[in-house]
């Protein structure tokens, strides 16, 4: 299986920064990496496909890039609303693998 | 708009089969897409666990493969889970969802625990 590694698990910023969310793969996925969102209710959201596509209805404060082994999701311009844990996702081979996540909290 | 809704027993027994079902509202499970499973254990780790396409093909999770089971039923406009001989590391939140390359929709997950 592919590993999806998220070195940071929790993150700290102030509302309006601009904040960075790290995913590294144990191998080239080709761009094949999504990202999502859950809120602390346990609601789920894509936010990101294809590294850098925006899903529909996603704000564009949210972004995403990457190619090889390692991508970002950016969010500028922090709102409370961010408040969430972000996962990565690579559909490059089966069986679909996440990353461990990053907790995003408001300073 | 797709809405997805998980329902099961919440408690199973270990050596038990769990049953989940989705029912799916909005959209047609065989018009496209997949339809999968997922779930996400204590501690926040989420797995992918399989998928019924709008065909009926399906795909698991090899870690899984030879306990996880996927139907439908088309005239009810659902699917299903069944996980067979479930231990305690079977305890997670069981989400259903819409997608194939990526998963555009989920449900709001439901709770299971496996525990005598």
């Amino acid at each position: 299986d592919i590993q999806m590694t998220q070195t940071t698990s929790s993150l700290s910023a102030s509302l309006g920064d601009r904040v960075t969310i790290s995913c590294s793969a144990s191998q080239g996925i080709s761009n094949y990496l999504n990202w999502y969102q859950q809120k602390p209710d346990g609601t789920v959201k894509l936010l990101i496909y294809y590294t850098s596509s925006l899903h529909s209805g996603v704000p564009s404060r949210f972004s995403g890039s990457g190619s090889g082994t390692d991508y970002s999701l950016t969010i500028s311009n922090l709102e409370p609303e961010d408040i969430a844990t972000y996962y990565c996702q690579q559909y490059s081979k089966l069986p679909w693998t996440f990353g461990g996540g990053t907790k995003l909290e408001i300073k | 708009d797709v809405q997805l809704q998980e329902s099961g027993p919440g408690l199973v027994k270990p050596s038990q089969s769990l049953s989940l079902t989705c029912t799916v509202t909005g959209y047609s499970i065989t018009s496209d897409y997949a339809w999968n499973w997922i779930r996400q254990f204590p501690g926040n780790k989420l797995e992918w666990m399989g998928y019924i396409s709008y065909s009926g093909s399906t795909s698991y999770n090899p870690s899984l493969k030879s306990r996880i089971s996927i139907t439908r039923d088309t005239s009810k406009n659902q699917f299903f889970l069944q996980l067979n001989s479930v231990t305690t590391e079977d305890t997670a939140t069981y989400y259903c969802a819409r997608g194939g390359n990526y998963v555009g929709d989920w449900g709001q997950g439901t709770t299971l625990t496996v525990s005598s």
